[in-house]
């Protein structure tokens, strides 16, 4: 069974703290997404990586950043926790099955 | 602007009523997904079309590639059903997606 995992379900952070969610997938996909789902607002992409070291800014970038070094493994990197990223993070994996890790809820106090 | 539109945002239906959902697109697309989210859980994937139909258990979606529309239906809903269903379309890039923002599906007993 495919699988997309991510190292948190749930994270409470100080403002300005440095902050590292990890997303590890199983499935050999070249694709991998950063997602954060707010009530009201869907889902945002912060990021994507086609490839291994390879990053592309999605929607709302401002204040994160990410790493991939290996294929399987793709982080978000929040680089100084603002209330305003209370959050619920959501890695993917693409293409087919376009696949979810299960989730990391962030609070930043 | 949304690239997708679901409709309705919101359903309550009675155990054993047939459901649909819909969603519109503007996009070119390569695919069309429906996704499932329990409250409180992961996404998961319930269905890939690019064209026709397609049935797994209770659940069908269908899609018109024409008229850029797809619907999700249930029959014979349960309360387990209680969920949100989002709508996400994938463009022919492979590697960019958008959502919907989702519709809360109640099931009540």
């Amino acid at each position: 069974d495919v699988k997309v995992t991510q190292s948190s379900r749930y994270l409470v952070k100080r403002t300005g703290e440095k902050v590292f969610l990890e997303c590890v997938q199983d499935m050999d996909h070249e694709n991998m997404f950063w997602y954060r789902q707010d009530p009201g607002l869907g889902l945002r992409l912060i990021y994507f990586s086609y490839d291994v070291k390879m990053k592309e800014k999605g929607d709302i970038p401002e204040g994160y950043s990410v790493s991939r070094e290996k294929k399987e493994r793709f982080s978000l990197i929040l680089e100084s926790a603002s209330t305003n990223q209370t959050s619920m993070y959501l890695c993917a994996s693409s293409p087919y099955p376009l696949t979810f890790g299960s989730g990391t809820r962030l609070t930043v106090v | 602007k949304n690239e997708v539109e679901q409709s309705p945002q919101n359903l309550t239906a009675q155990e054993g009523e047939f459901i649909t959902i819909n969603c519109s697109y503007s996009v070119g697309i390569s695919a069309l997904h429906w996704l499932q989210q329990h409250p409180g859980g992961g996404i998961v994937s319930l269905f890939m079309l690019s064209s026709g139909k397609k049935k797994h258990g209770r659940l069908i979606a269908t899609i018109n590639i024409q008229e850029k529309h797809s619907s999700l239906h249930i029959t014979a809903s349960h309360p387990r059903d209680s969920a949100v269903y989002i709508c996400a379309v994938e463009r022919n890039t492979g590697n960019q997606f958008y959502f919907g923002t989702g519709t809360s599906l109640t099931v009540i007993p």
